[in-house]
């Protein structure tokens, strides 16, 4: 079993629609979950940063940790044209020294169409 | 404020020939360096992390190499590359949590 799982799509929705994406994960101890937004050819880009378990929302943007069940979600309300890129989940244990190495889902492609 | 930049955007190389990519980071000091190669549908694959000047890990065995001779300068090299090297390669950074601030990638083909 891989670490974190994520479904890489594609998916493709109308602009307005709800969108969620989610992994699952199978290491206990991560505390420390990311989402990423990659457009084409681009870096990816901070989202998203919760600590241990619960919500938080940033405007149209929800994450959802659910620690029992080791899955988390991103949600995108309303979503725009300019929403499609790639989500990349990410996690960490905080552990390893100073190093904080991340392990990353392998990205869902998002298209919100117009 | 922090910035991380990243140079050539994109790189057109040979078989054979030697790599040289560079990444700066800018606004923090003792940072986590990262290098990453991207390619479709096999994700991140972390190649190198450093911790501090001349503190280089590599996770993969491969045909690259990294070396920091500044604070807040991480070079990814390799003498000769190979086809197998191509890909989108990026260069992060961390301080004292574990939260990636991803430069901008380069794309290289070796032809």
């Amino acid at each position: 079993q891989k670490e974190v799982e994520q479904d890489p799509g594609p998916l493709s929705v109308p602009e307005g629609a709800i969108v969620s994406l989610n992994c699952t994960y199978s290491n206990s101890a991560f505390q420390y979950f990311m989402w990423y937004r990659q457009y084409s050819r681009k870096g990816p880009e901070l989202l998203m940063y919760t600590y241990s378990s619960g919500n938080k929302e940033d405007g149209r943007f929800t994450a959802q940790v659910d620690k029992s069940s080791k899955y988390i979600s991103l949600f995108i309300r309303d979503s725009q044209p300019s929403d499609s890129a790639t989500y990349l989940c990410a996690m960490s244990d905080g552990s390893g020294g100073s190093n904080y190495k991340l392990t990353f889902g392998k990205g869902t492609l998002l298209t919100v169409n117009p | 404020s922090q910035t991380i930049h990243q140079w050539p955007a994109t790189l057109v190389q040979p078989v054979g020939s030697p790599l040289s990519l560079e990444c700066t980071v800018e606004g923090t000091s003792n940072p986590n360096l990262y290098w990453y190669r991207q390619a479709a549908g096999r994700g991140l694959q972390l190649l190198f992390y450093s911790i501090g000047i001349d503190q280089i890990s590599s996770e993969v065995p491969q045909n690259l190499s990294a070396s920091r001779p500044q604070d807040r300068q991480f070079i990814l090299s390799s003498k000769k590359l190979l086809l197998s090297d191509s890909g989108f390669y990026l260069c992060a950074w961390s301080s004292q949590i574990p939260r990636y601030t991803f430069g901008s990638g380069t794309r290289l083909t070796v032809v």
